[in-house]
């Protein structure tokens, strides 16, 4: 019944190494996020896909790669992961654009502890 | 550019009410709530559309004025399920991202 779920909800990895988290929607809609929320809070775009196809790449290093293999799942990979990675990640979804008069629903979160 | 909240933190007693503004120096199409309780996800509230609006959701509505770039959200006769961290979010037009402001942190104590 979880309308955007993620997984894992914890992550504590080495420096270094590649993860990935993994997003799905079960509400239809055709526009879903990730969102990096850091130790003040500040929630903060990485990318908007929608329909599978790309239209938010906002400042991220490319260490950070998301991945959406149909409308319903965006997954984000990231490489050689550095002490500043350590964030919540949130996923979100909207019905469609990029939300000017859609509301955003936000998936659980997925913390992550770079060590 | 990022939306400025105040106050940055509020402390309430039951039953009393707030007032949280969010103010940008761009244009704005819209502007959107959101609550964010203690680990948890952020949560929408309320969106509000350029020509003026205002919202109301329970206890808990908001305002939009285009002209002055700002919105503010009110919450009457606090409870404390008010609790948390709220965001307003921010769009310049309809298909713009969602610039989200740095929270307003309100704690309701008994």
């Amino acid at each position: 019944d979880t309308a955007v779920s993620q997984t894992p909800k914890y992550l504590v990895t080495q420096m270094g190494n590649d993860k990935s988290i993994k997003c799905e929607q079960n509400l239809g809609h055709d526009t879903m996020y990730w969102y990096k929320q850091d130790s003040k809070k500040f929630l903060k775009i990485m990318f908007s896909y929608n329909n599978k196809e790309l239209i938010i790449n906002e400042t991220v290093p490319n260490r950070f790669s998301p991945k959406s293999p149909d409308k319903a799942h965006l997954n984000l990979h990231i490489n050689s992961l550095e002490l500043g990675d350590s964030a919540v990640y949130f996923c979100a979804s909207s019905r469609r654009g990029s939300g000017g008069q859609e509301t955003q629903y936000f998936g659980p979160g997925t913390r992550l502890l770079v060590l | 550019q990022q939306p400025v909240q105040s106050p940055q933190a509020v402390i309430l007693r039951e039953g009393e009410d707030a007032v949280i503004n969010c103010s940008s120096s761009k244009a704005l199409y819209s502007v959107h709530w959101y609550r964010q309780k203690h680990g948890e996800a952020p949560v929408f509230l309320m969106i509000l559309l350029k020509g003026g609006e205002q919202k109301g959701h329970e206890k808990i509505s908001a305002s939009f004025n285009e002209k002055k770039q700002q919105s503010s959200l009110y919450l009457t006769a606090s409870q404390l399920s008010y609790s948390g961290t709220y965001f307003c979010g921010t769009l310049k037009t309809s298909y713009d991202k969602v610039i989200f402001g740095p929270g307003t942190s309100l704690s309701v104590i008994p």
